[in-house]
C-alpha cells in the first residue's frame, strides 16, 4: 500500500528565502507523485505531478520538486518565497498499482512567510 | 477555473437532517472521485466512479452516505441523519488529480 509522510506540519521562512517541503513516500509500485496548494476555505490547486519521465519537475508559481528513488523522497521547493507563497501544501501519491489511481495524501505542511 | 464546479461552496446544517452536494465536471471525464477532508488533515478517499458506475467505495462512507453519477456527468453525494463528526470540506475531483473548490459542511 502507499503512504506519504510529510516532515514538519510548521514551516516558516522569510520573503525571499529559499523555501524547502519535505515529502516521502512508500510504494509497492512505481509511484505518480503529487504536490497541491490549498488556501484557507479553497479546494486544493495542483502545483506539479511527477508520472515517471523526468526526475526535476517543474510546476506552477516557481515551485519545483525531485524525485529521488534512492531517498524515496518528492521535495518541493522554491528559491525565493513571496507572501503569497503562505498557504498549506499537500503531498500525495497516486495509487498507481491500483484499478482506481485513487491518492493517497500527507497530511499537509503549514507554510508561512514573514516579511 | 478549475475544470469542475461544486455546489454548494458552504452548507450549515442541523445533526439529524440529510444534506446533498453536487459536482459538475465541465468537460466530460470518465473517472470522477470524491474525498473528504477534516480540519487539519489532508483529504481521504471517500469513493470513485468510472464513468456512471460507482468502482469503489473507502470504509469510510457508512451507510448514511450514498453517492451516484447519472448518465456519467455530474455527482452527487448525500449524506443522511448528519452527525457532527461529518463535518468536513467534502471534495470532488476529477481525471485522477484535478479538484474542484469543495464543500465546506458544518454540522450544529
Amino acid at each position: 500500500a502507499q503512504s506519504v509522510t510529510q516532515l514538519g506540519s510548521h514551516v516558516s521562512v522569510s520573503e525571499g528565502a529559499l523555501v524547502l517541503l519535505r515529502c516521502n513516500y512508500s510504494s509497492s509500485v512505481p509511484p505518480y507523485l503529487f504536490w497541491y496548494v490549498q488556501y484557507p476555505n479553497q479546494g486544493l490547486q495542483l502545483l506539479l505531478k511527477y508520472t515517471s519521465a523526468a526526475t526535476l519537475v517543474k510546476g506552477i508559481n516557481g515551485f519545483e520538486a525531485e524525485f529521488k528513488k534512492s531517498e524515496t523522497s518528492f521535495h518541493l521547493t522554491k528559491p525565493s518565497a513571496h507572501m503569497s507563497d503562505a498557504a498549506e501544501y499537500f503531498c500525495a501519491v497516486s495509487d498507481s498499482g491500483g484499478a482506481t489511481n485513487k491518492l493517497i495524501f500527507g497530511t499537509g505542511t503549514l507554510l508561512a512567510v514573514q516579511p | 477555473d478549475t475544470g469542475v464546479s461544486q455546489d454548494p461552496r458552504h452548507k450549515i446544517t442541523k445533526r439529524g437532517q440529510n444534506v446533498t452536494f453536487r459536482c459538475d465536471p465541465i468537460s466530460e471525464h470518465n473517472r470522477l472521485y470524491w474525498y473528504r477532508q477534516t480540519l487539519g488533515q489532508g483529504p481521504e478517499f471517500l469513493t470513485y466512479f468510472q464513468n456512471e458506475a460507482q468502482l469503489e467505495k473507502s470504509r469510510l462512507l457508512s451507510d448514511r452516505f450514498s453517492a451516484e453519477r447519472p448518465k456519467g456527468s455530474f455527482s452527487t453525494l448525500e449524506i443522511q441523519r448528519t452527525e457532527q463528526g461529518d463535518s468536513a470540506m467534502y471534495l470532488c475531483g476529477i481525471g485522477g488529480y484535478t479538484f474542484g473548490s469543495g464543500t465546506r459542511l458544518t454540522v450544529v
